[in-house]
């Protein structure tokens, strides 16, 4: 009974490289959300998606950051050209359905921008 | 306005004794949730406990239970019996909502510590 699965857990890139971040959701749960982590912050909201749909992305920077969940696959996280600022935990969490349900979190992938 | 507030950036407390981490919390929203999440030093963010506005008892999850007093907006995490194993990061989160789908809005987290 696999969780939520993350990877890579660690992912080292040099400014304005570009980082791609897979999710792989709870068997059973189509809801997918974003969380980053800065250092010594609680984790932000970026962005919700189910199954080939954005939900809600208010919490995404509006340039450099995509997200997508293909009907197959991982839900991925893109980031385009990175600089050091994005240097932080970004968390996957999922979901069985919407409202009242608990989020369970995928172990993280930290991302290293030198 | 924070949504989430937790005010204690650290907590000591010594094994096998009870601690309570404070979480207090802003909406206007008359469905919503609470959670409690627990990050080790390994960085796993690891659910604890969940209280529903309209419960009308208190959480309870083994050695945790969430002190809801809900005029006072308040969800403190009980901790009893504390275990070398408990010292982590704590975060209360909130859910606002209770249709349709709903994100969380975590705290900035308080640091615990347990001693021998």
């Amino acid at each position: 009974n696999a969780g939520v699965m993350q990877n890579p857990r660690h992912l080292v890139r040099r400014r304005g490289q570009e980082a791609r971040l897979r999710c792989s959701p709870m068997k059973g749960h189509s809801h997918v959300y974003w969380y980053r982590q800065l250092p010594e912050e609680g984790l932000k909201f970026m962005v919700y998606l189910q199954k080939e749909n954005i939900i809600d992305e208010s919490g995404m920077p509006k340039e450099r950051f995509s997200a997508e969940f293909p009907k197959e696959g991982p839900s991925i996280l893109r980031i385009q050209q990175v600089v050091r600022g994005d240097s932080a935990a970004y968390f996957c969490a999922s979901s069985p359905s919407t409202g009242g349900e608990t989020q369970y979190f995928g172990p993280g992938t930290r991302l290293l921008v030198l | 306005a924070q949504k989430i507030t937790q005010t204690q950036p650290g907590m000591f407390v010594q094994e096998k004794e009870a601690v309570t981490l404070d979480c207090t919390y802003d909406t206007s929203d008359p469905s919503y949730g609470l959670f409690w999440y627990k990050q080790p030093s390994s960085g796993e963010m690891i659910f604890l406990i969940y209280q529903g506005s309209y419960d009308q008892q208190n959480a309870t999850e083994g050695r945790y239970s969430l002190n809801f007093q809900k005029a006072r907006k308040s969800a403190n995490l009980v901790i009893s019996a504390s275990q070398l194993g408990d010292s982590a990061m704590y975060f209360c989160a909130m859910r606002e909502g209770g249709s349709g789908y709903s994100t969380l809005t975590f705290g900035k987290g308080t640091m615990l510590l347990v001693s021998p």
